[in-house]
C-alpha cells in the first residue's frame, strides 16, 4: 500500500524559511514523478511544484517560482520542498502527491499524503 | 496559464439522484483532465483521469466526459458518502491548474 507522510510544517514569520519532507513507502519511489500541492484557508487546491523521477526537471507555479525549491532523494524515498521568503499567502496545508503513471508521464496524482500545515504569520 | 472554471459552486442533490458537475477550460486541454474528491480532514482522492477513465476502486456511478474546453463529471445515483468538494485539474500544459471546486451537498 502506498503511504506518503509529510512533515516539517509549522509557524514561521514572514520572510522566513521552512523545509518540508515527504517520506514515501509502498511503491518504487524513483519510478514516479512527485508533486507538492497546497490548499490555503478557504481556498481550493493549488499545484505548487513537480519533480521528475531523476530530479533532472522541475516545475513551479508562478506564485512560488524563485522562492521554493523541490528536490528528491530516491535512495531514501524522500521528497522535499525548501521554502524561502515565505509570505502570508503561503499559509496552507501542503500535500505531497504521487503521479498515477510511472516514468515521467506526468499529470494525474493517485496517492496523496495527509498534509502538513504551514502558517506564515508575525 | 489555463484557467479552469467549475460550475456550479455548490450543488445540493438528494440520494439516488444524478449530479452533474462542469469544468470549463480557458483553452483546450484535450482529454488531459482529472477529477478529485476532497472531504474535510482527508487527502484528495483521484476519481477520473484522461477525462473519462475511472481510477482504481472508484465506483461505476462516477463517470467523466467531454474534451477540449468543456468537461463533465456525472454521479449517476448519488450516495450519502459522495459529499465533499470536487476539483477538476488540467495537465495539458504547464503550469497544471485546478478549478476552484464544486461543493456537493447531500439533501
Amino acid at each position: 500500500e502506498v503511504h506518503l507522510l509529510e512533515s516539517g510544517g509549522g509557524l514561521v514569520q514572514p520572510g522566513g524559511s521552512l523545509r518540508l519532507s515527504c517520506a514515501a513507502s509502498g511503491f518504487t519511489f524513483g519510478t514516479y514523478a512527485m508533486s507538492w500541492v497546497r490548499r490555503g484557508p478557504g481556498k481550493g487546491l493549488e499545484w505548487v511544484s513537480l519533480i521528475y523521477t531523476t530530479g533532472a526537471r522541475t516545475f513551479y507555479s508562478d506564485s512560488v517560482k524563485g522562492r521554493f525549491t523541490i528536490s528528491r532523494d530516491n535512495s531514501k524515498s524522500a521528497l522535499y520542498l525548501q521554502m524561502n521568503g515565505l509570505r502570508a499567502e503561503d499559509t496552507a496545508i501542503y500535500y505531497c502527491a504521487k503521479d498515477l503513471i510511472p516514468r515521467d508521464v506526468v499529470g494525474p496524482m493517485d496517492s496523496w499524503g495527509q498534509g502538513t500545515l504551514v502558517t506564515v504569520s508575525s | 496559464e489555463i484557467v479552469m472554471t467549475q460550475s456550479p459552486a455548490t450543488l445540493s442533490v438528494s440520494p439516488g439522484e444524478r449530479a452533474t458537475l462542469s469544468c470549463r477550460a480557458s483553452q483546450s486541454v484535450s482529454t488531459n483532465l482529472a477529477w478529485y474528491q476532497k472531504k474535510p480532514g482527508q487527502a484528495p482522492k483521484l476519481l477520473i483521469s484522461g477525462a473519462s477513465t475511472r481510477a482504481t476502486g472508484i465506483p461505476a456511478r462516477f463517470s467523466g466526459s467531454g474534451s477540449g474546453t468543456e468537461l463533465t463529471l456525472t454521479i449517476s445515483s448519488l450516495q450519502s458518502e459522495d459529499f465533499g468538494v470536487y476539483y477538476c485539474q488540467q495537465y495539458n500544459s504547464w503550469p497544471f491548474t485546478f478549478g476552484q471546486g464544486t461543493t456537493l451537498d447531500i439533501k
